[in-house]
């Protein structure tokens, strides 16, 4: 089955205590992304990869950290989370050329 | 820049009734145009796309939405709706996926409540 996956789910931590969220693909597509999903603010892309070693900051990087070692993986890294960084996150792959883009299932983080 | 407005916060129709989901966009080039709809605890589902072409696209759940490029609007439509389409819709365009970044820019959301 086609998907993206994402680990974990749910998360809670402590402010400053390094974490990483995994996002796997398997559908041999060159585009990864990371959203975050607040409140009245819709999703907003954290950071994203055209292939592998190939990423560059969307609208909301501060305070994340992202690599592509692998064409099916693409880490979500907080090197040390804050309260702010409490959301809903969600990892999407794309195909090149007139496709859509297929998100995970989200991971809720809450950094206390 | 690209941008997305839904400017309905919260909708509530009857179950049966019919159902519009405003959008409108704000991209300098051809749009490619998405509904998404999330699923109390779950990710984003794809229920329809516009590249090209015809204007008025089909989508999965009997969902249907037009293109209308003079009003820079892409609203989302439904003839009858069930308890299971309670959920929340986000509109979303794309930048030309030819040129680097695919990023989606992401309306707010609507939320649709059904009552029976």
């Amino acid at each position: 089955e086609a998907q993206v996956t994402q680990n974990p789910r749910y998360l809670i931590t402590v402010t400053g205590k390094k974490l990483t969220v995994t996002c796997s693909q398997n559908m041999n597509h060159e585009y990864m992304s990371w959203y975050r999903q607040d409140p009245g603010l819709g999703l907003r892309q954290i950071y994203y990869s055209m292939n592998v070693e190939v990423t560059d900051k969307g609208d909301v990087p501060e305070g994340y950290k992202v690599s592509r070692k692998e064409k099916r993986n693409f880490p979500l890294i907080l090197e040390s989370p804050s309260p702010n960084q409490t959301s809903l996150y969600f990892c999407a792959s794309r195909s090149g050329g007139h496709t859509e883009a297929f998100f995970g299932q989200g991971t809720r983080l809450t950094v206390v | 820049a690209q941008s997305v407005t839904q400017p309905d916060i919260h909708i509530t129709v009857s179950e049966g009734a019919s159902l519009e989901l405003r959008c409108n966009y704000s991209y300098g080039a051809t749009p490619y145009l998405f509904w998404y709809v999330q699923s109390p605890g779950q990710g984003l589902q794809l229920l329809l796309k516009y590249f090209s072409g015809d204007t008025l696209v089909q989508g999965i759940k009997g969902f249907e939405a037009e293109f209308k490029r003079s009003q820079s609007s892409f609203n989302l439509r439904k003839p009858s709706v069930h308890w299971s389409d309670a959920a929340e819709y986000f509109c979303a365009v794309g930048a030309n996926p030819n040129f680097g970044n695919e990023k989606l820019t992401f309306g707010t959301g609507t939320r649709l409540t059904i009552i029976p």
